[in-house]
Formats: structure tokens, C-alpha cells, sequence
């Protein structure tokens, strides 16, 4: 089965301007995950969605990041605007549901910020 | 959540079986245990998760004592290609056990 994909692999922009980042989970699942990891540390929830429901978003920073999930499938994630410390690498990962099953990762975008 | 607890870092040779343990004192009756590995520039990939006693699948084993209160990820023969950083995760969907990554540990393996 084709893994989860991610667009773009790298983005670099100035601080205080705006970025989206776009995901496609495996086919059929209905959990979508997007995950902040900074150099050094393990990935940190900022949002899970199920189906095209936010689940979680305790850990997203509402006044500049936003997440949105059209139809249940494809996600996007958006930072409005960038700060030094959001240069970090941003993972989307899918479950076929949230109950114990393996979360599936694609391998990031990596955001560096100016 | 249960708050897990690894080591930061270990080293083996090649052709040794390597254990990694992790500290999971406060662990839920409902949680899971779940392992990750992850290499550079890539996002983390499910190796093994288990409830009780002991889990072995076709790359790692997991043991889990009777109090759940740690677990071993145990790798057998590792190769060059088994450097990576391990992640050990504990919880349930209602607990958000997707939440708690924490640093991992980063396992090098050399000749």
C-alpha cells in the first residue's frame, strides 16, 4: 500500500511569514495525526483528527498554526505567522482508527525559518 | 498520561543482541505499550506494541513483567542498519497516547 505522503520535503521562508504544509494518509484511514519534531527531541502532538473531526488540539498553537481535514482525507497544516522557533520538522502520520493501531508516518516536511 | 523513562543513548557491535528498556511506573490498566524506530530524515516506524507478558514479531521482542511497570524492547543480532533512535510510547486512544513521545533512545551500532 502507498505510505503517507507529504508535500513539500523542505521549505525555508522569513520569519513572521506563512507556510502550509499538505498530507494524503494511506487510503482508508480515518485518523490523521500532524506532529512537530525539533532537532534533538521526539515528535509533539499538535493535532489529531478523526475523520475530518479535531480529536486533539490541545498542543497547537491556535494564534498562529491552524490544521484543517476536507472530506475526511487530505490535511493541511498552516503557520500564520512564522517564528524563529518553528523551524522543526513537521510529520503527518494516519491510523486506520485511534483505539491501539500503529500510527503511520511520512517523513516530514522540513521547515527552516530566517 | 504515563510518563516513560529511557536511556539517552547505547552502543553495540554488530552481530549482538541489544535490550532497551523503559520506565512506564504509572502505567493505566487500559494502556498499551508501543515501540518506534526512526532514522535520520525519516518520520518514526512501528516496530512492536504489547499489553502483557511477551510480543515477538519478525524484527524485535518485547517483554513486559507481570507489574507493566517497564518494558524491554529486546533486538536481536542488530546490523549497521539498526542505528536509529527508539522511541517507547504508553497509553490508549482515550488517554491521548499519541501525545507522549519523549527524547528516545539513540541506539549506534558499529562494526
Amino acid at each position: 500500500e502507498a505510505g503517507v505522503a507529504q508535500s513539500p520535503r523542505y521549505k525555508i521562508i522569513e520569519k513572521r511569514q506563512s507556510v502550509a504544509f499538505w498530507c494524503n494518509p494511506i487510503s482508508g484511514h480515518a485518523t490523521l495525526y500532524w506532529y512537530q519534531q525539533i532537532l534533538g527531541q521526539g515528535p509533539k502532538l499538535l493535532i489529531q483528527f478523526q475523520n475530518n473531526g479535531v480529536v486533539d488540539d490541545s498542543q497547537l498553537p491556535k494564534d498562529r498554526f491552524s490544521a484543517e481535514r476536507l472530506k475526511g482525507v487530505d490535511s493541511t497544516l498552516k503557520i500564520q505567522p512564522a517564528k524563529l522557533e518553528d523551524s522543526a520538522v513537521y510529520l503527518c502520520a494516519s491510523s486506520l482508527e485511534a483505539n491501539n493501531q500503529p500510527q503511520h508516518f511520512g517523513d516530514g516536511t522540513r521547515l527552516s525559518i530566517l | 498520561l504515563a510518563k516513560t523513562t529511557q536511556p539517552i543513548s547505547m552502543d553495540s557491535y554488530e552481530g549482538q543482541e541489544v535490550n532497551i528498556t523503559c520506565s512506564h511506573n504509572n502505567i493505566a490498566t487500559n494502556d498499551y505499550i508501543t515501540w518506534y524506530q526512526q532514522f535520520p530524515s525519516q518520520g518514526p516506524r512501528f516496530i512492536i506494541q504489547g499489553y502483557k507478558t511477551k510480543v515477538t514479531n519478525e524484527v524485535a521482542s518485547l517483554f513486559i513483567p507481570a507489574d507493566r511497570k517497564s518494558s524491554t524492547l529486546s533486538l536481536p543480532r542488530v546490523s549497521l542498519s539498526d542505528t536509529a533512535v527508539y522511541y517507547c510510547l504508553v497509553g490508549d486512544s482515550n488517554s491521548g497516547y499519541a501525545l507522549n513521545f519523549g527524547k528516545g533512545t539513540s541506539l549506534l551500532v558499529t562494526p
